[in-house]
């Protein structure tokens, strides 16, 4: 399977425990992004890796997450003493810009983690 | 966060009928992209637009880059069943070496086709 893989799908927790999503990219893209979508909205981004390096963090990532991606390969996203407003799906995707003369950087999604906060 | 204003917000057509959908944002983009995502699943890209002006096919989809660099529309000929799902617009700032991947999306367009 060349696509996006992400783990787990779904995950039920209790407010105020701790969760922690896997994102496994593309073999060949060195970028790597999380991005949220809640219902009927599209999605937002989060946080962009390349290669081992978080060069961006939006606003939306409180201190409560933190996304790793430790040896420029898979990436985890943690979110810590979750709350009800953390209910979302959580999307992975990758990239790798394009060396055409375009320079286009094409994400690809993963299926997503849908997180469910009691 | 900032999205684009896409509509409409929902369609419902039946099917062999054209689908029209569009996408503005108060500032410049330099690619506009339209996904398509299925319940349960993450976007899927079906047309990527690299230039001002761009028209560009895929199968039955057609979309174009507007000149402004400040909206796109997306169009579907003679829709079928699977096109049920929704669909969104993306925006991506930066050319070339300066783009890193970042997207902004619209609301997305909830199409249902009735057989």
């Amino acid at each position: 399977d060349t696509g996006v893989s992400q783990n787990p799908r779904h995950k039920i927790t209790k407010r105020g425990q701790n969760v922690t999503f896997r994102c496994d990219p593309i073999s060949e893209h060195n970028r790597l992004y999380w991005y949220r979508q809640t219902l009927g909205q599209g999605p937002e981004f989060l946080t962009y890796f390349q290669n081992e390096a978080q060069l961006e963090k939006s606003r939306l990532l409180s201190d409560r997450f933190s996304a790793e991606r430790p040896k420029g390969s898979f990436s985890t996203l943690e979110i810590q003493r979750t709350e009800q407003g953390d209910s979302a799906m959580y999307l992975c995707a990758s990239s790798r810009r394009d060396r055409g003369p375009t320079g286009a950087n094409v994400l690809t999604f993963g299926a997503g983690s849908r997180l469910t906060v009691l | 966060g900032q999205q684009l204003n896409q509509s409409p917000q929902s369609m419902f057509i039946q099917e062999g009928e054209d689908v029209s959908m569009n996408c503005t944002s108060s500032s410049i983009f330099n690619t506009w992209l339209w996904y398509k995502q299925d319940p349960g699943e993450g976007p899927v890209l079906l047309i990527a637009l690299y230039k001002a002006g761009e028209l560009t096919s895929n199968g039955r989809l057609t979309a174009q880059f507007g000149i402004t660099r400040k909206d796109s529309f997306l169009n579907i000929s003679a829709s079928i069943p699977s096109d049920v799902g929704i669909y969104f617009c993306a925006g991506q700032l930066g050319a070339g070496g300066t783009s890193y991947g970042k997207l902004t999306f619209g609301q997305g367009t909830i199409l249902t086709v009735h057989p």
